[in-house]
């Protein structure tokens, strides 16, 4: 089974703090994807990389950068939260093709006070 | 601009009948369609699927309908289960067997609710 887990279920942050959100693949998948769900808006694309260094933004990027130094390990930073990032994170990765499923983690809920 | 498009936020029906669930998408590049299903605090899971060059694929109780013209699609859902209550999502994505790196475009969402 693939297994997709997040480094946090909950987490509780301040206006300003740099936060890293960890996701790590057991599936030596090529894709790994950072989204955010908020209601009425569904799940929005943040970041997606398709390789070991390789980036490419989504639909929100701003206020996000990511980082893959190893396959199987995707990182979402915020480079200084906000209360307007508060939201549902959630990691997926799949193999390389465009019609490969994507697994997704159980999330992270991000509080930013 | 929302590309891909679930206009019903919920959806409420009695265990045995049909569910019904509709998507609408405005890229005429997509050619690769998806249903998630997400209960809370859990990721979504991948339900059934479907390329552009079908108009039918049923999985079990699960039957995803294509009409490319309208650029609509549906999940039907028979007979409905109280354990099918959940938030279904759609996706879309294109280049299918290319380098589109499988990124995907979802809808809003729908809550759907089996009463027993």
């Amino acid at each position: 089974d693939v297994k997709v887990t997040q480094s946090s279920r909950y987490l509780v942050k301040r206006t300003g703090e740099k936060v890293f959100l960890e996701c790590v693949q057991d599936m030596d998948h090529e894709n790994m994807f950072w989204y955010r769900q908020d209601p009425g808006l569904g799940l929005r694309l943040i970041y997606f990389s398709y390789d070991v260094k390789m980036k490419e933004k989504g639909d929100i990027p701003e206020g996000y950068s990511v980082s893959r130094e190893k396959k199987e390990r995707f990182s979402l930073i915020l480079e200084s939260a906000s209360t307007n990032q508060t939201s549902m994170y959630l990691c997926a990765s799949s193999l390389f093709l465009a019609e490969e499923t994507q697994y997704f983690g159980p999330g992270t809920r991000l509080l930013v006070l | 601009d929302q590309q891909v498009k679930q206009n019903s936020p919920s959806l409420s029906v009695q265990e045995g009948r049909i569910s019904i669930l509709n998507c609408d998408y405005t890229n005429s590049m997509f050619d690769y369609f998806l249903w998630y299903k997400k209960y809370p605090a859990e990721g979504p899971t991948f339900l059934i699927s479907i390329s552009s060059i079908k108009d039918k694929n049923e999985d079990g109780r699960f039957t995803v309908f294509l009409n490319k013209s309208a650029k609509h699609l549906s999940l039907h859902i028979v007979p409905s289960q109280p354990g099918d209550s959940a938030v279904y999502f759609c996706a879309a994505s294109y280049g299918a067997g290319g380098t589109s790196y499988g990124k995907l475009t979802f809808g809003q969402g729908t809550i759907l609710t089996v009463h027993p």
